[in-house]
């Protein structure tokens, strides 16, 4: 089953504006990470942030992580058109730091309207 | 930099052909990784490799699939026979042993009629 469970599937907002997205997972990781996927591209990595930190930013990007409720969000702040993009959260389980073995969610589709 | 070049780009074929993907990883990565993502099921990895060895393919769907590492910069995934259920975006992915991110490439877009 998924590790990572994205929330929303799909969000829409005006340029300028912040867009948030969550991402759940059920077990304990050694790190969390997010991509984004452009129509038709493959994923690329935004951000990577230990079991051990709690907050992390990268430009426009926010992510927060709380282990305890095995959650994280990513914020993304004054949104442009050409942030329009699915946003993907990815575990890497507990023992897996050796392998890079990551288990993706289902991801948020967000459209950002000029 | 080159990233990780996948071809073809896109792939239609009938029902019961064999469909070969291959890959190239970024040089210097030693670890690659095969994922599928479908609309239905999302991006599920299929096998990952370390130094050309693989480590896990647990997420091989069935016998039908297959893939091989034969050397550090190039590895296949094959499909024979294929089945209209294949149809996916397949794509490879690296990276290096100090704990990196993954690579992606762009993907094969598999169409089986």
């Amino acid at each position: 089953s998924q590790q990572g469970e994205e929330d929303p599937q799909a969000l829409s907002i005006q340029e300028g504006e912040n867009a948030t997205m969550n991402c759940s997972y059920k077990t304990s990781i050694n790190n969390l990470q997010w991509y984004r996927q452009n129509s038709g591209r493959g994923l690329v990595h935004l951000i990577l942030i230990r079991s051990n930190e709690r907050e992390k930013h990268s430009g426009r990007l926010r992510v927060t992580l709380d282990t305890s409720k095995k959650s994280s969000s990513l914020l993304i702040t004054a949104s442009r058109a050409a942030d329009t993009a699915s946003y993907f959260c990815a575990t890497a389980p507990r023992g897996s730091s050796n392998t890079g073995k990551l288990i993706f969610g289902q991801g948020t589709t967000l459209q950002v309207k000029p | 930099d080159a990233g990780v070049i996948q071809s073809p780009r896109h792939e239609v074929t009938e029902m019961g052909q064999e469909v070969t993907l291959r890959c190239k990883p970024i040089s210097g990565h030693d670890y690659l990784f095969w994922y599928r993502q479908t609309m239905m099921r999302g991006l599920e990895l299929l096998i990952y490799f370390n130094n050309n060895v693989p480590i896990d393919d647990s997420g091989m769907p069935e016998d039908r699939f297959s893939a091989k590492m034969p050397n550090a910069s190039f590895s296949t995934l094959k499909i024979q026979p294929s089945e209209p259920r294949d149809s996916a975006v397949y794509f490879c992915a690296s990276r290096d042993s100090s704990n990196q991110p993954q690579h992606f490439g762009d993907g094969t877009r598999l169409s089986i009629l």
